[in-house]
């Protein structure tokens, strides 16, 4: 089975400044998705940014970007100049259906 | 563009009613997935299903049933309701047969059980 870990249950930044939350994985496949969701007090989830596994180049969305190693199945997501409205639970995902335990963002001011 | 949409939005029931919570895929998308999120929890997967058939099954009590329809609605049933089954529950749906995995999330149902 497939488990993902984010050993980070509380994460803290001060705004405008860069914070990196950190996911590991474990999976026998060679191919496969990541993801980052964002679940803000609204509780709504929304994706974050997403990396397929065969592709080495690690993806970027704007502020946010992640480092993948898969050798080390490691994912982890840093974002830069943090905002006050980035302050959210953050979950990683590894293909489907397996969520990490989450890492609460806060953004001081 | 469309989202998923999952409703009631709110729903009370008391101990030992039945619940059913509707789901609503985006438009072509071919799976449907659920998830229960208790306070302060991570999302913990129930079940899903591919072009109306079951394809996964997570943490999902005997108690719980689901089903996709012919047109892509999905519904979970849950009976015989417990105060621990108070919680978000999260609808999402993917375009899997593209080979596409990336959820996207409906806005969750949440239930109280009294």
């Amino acid at each position: 089975a497939q488990t993902v870990t984010q050993s980070q249950p509380e994460m803290s930044v001060q705004e405008a400044e860069t914070v990196t939350l950190s996911c590991t994985y474990d999976t026998s496949e060679s191919d496969y998705y990541l993801f980052w969701y964002k679940q803000p007090p609204s509780r709504q989830m929304i994706l974050v940014i997403r990396q397929e596994a065969y592709k080495q180049q690690n993806a970027t969305e704007n502020r946010f970007s992640v480092n993948f190693q898969k050798a080390a199945k490691s994912f982890s997501l840093k974002i830069s100049d943090s905002q006050l409205g980035d302050a959210a639970m953050y979950f990683c995902a590894y293909n489907d259906m397996r969520f990490g335990a989450g890492t609460r963002l806060t953004v001081k001011p | 563009a469309a989202g998923v949409i999952q409703s009631p939005r709110h729903l009370i029931k008391e101990k030992r009613e039945t619940a059913t919570l509707k789901c609503y895929p985006i438009p072509r998308h071919d799976t449907v997935y659920w998830y229960q999120q208790g306070p302060g929890q991570d999302p913990q997967f129930l079940i899903s299903f591919y072009e109306k058939m079951q394809s996964d099954k997570g943490s999902i009590p005997d108690r719980f049933s689901a089903q996709q329809f012919s047109d892509y609605h999905s519904e979970l049933n849950m009976s015989s309701l417990e105060l621990g089954d108070s919680a978000l529950y999260f609808c999402a749906s993917s375009s899997r047969g593209t080979g596409d995995h990336e959820q996207y999330f409906g806005p969750g149902t949440r239930l109280t059980v009294t």
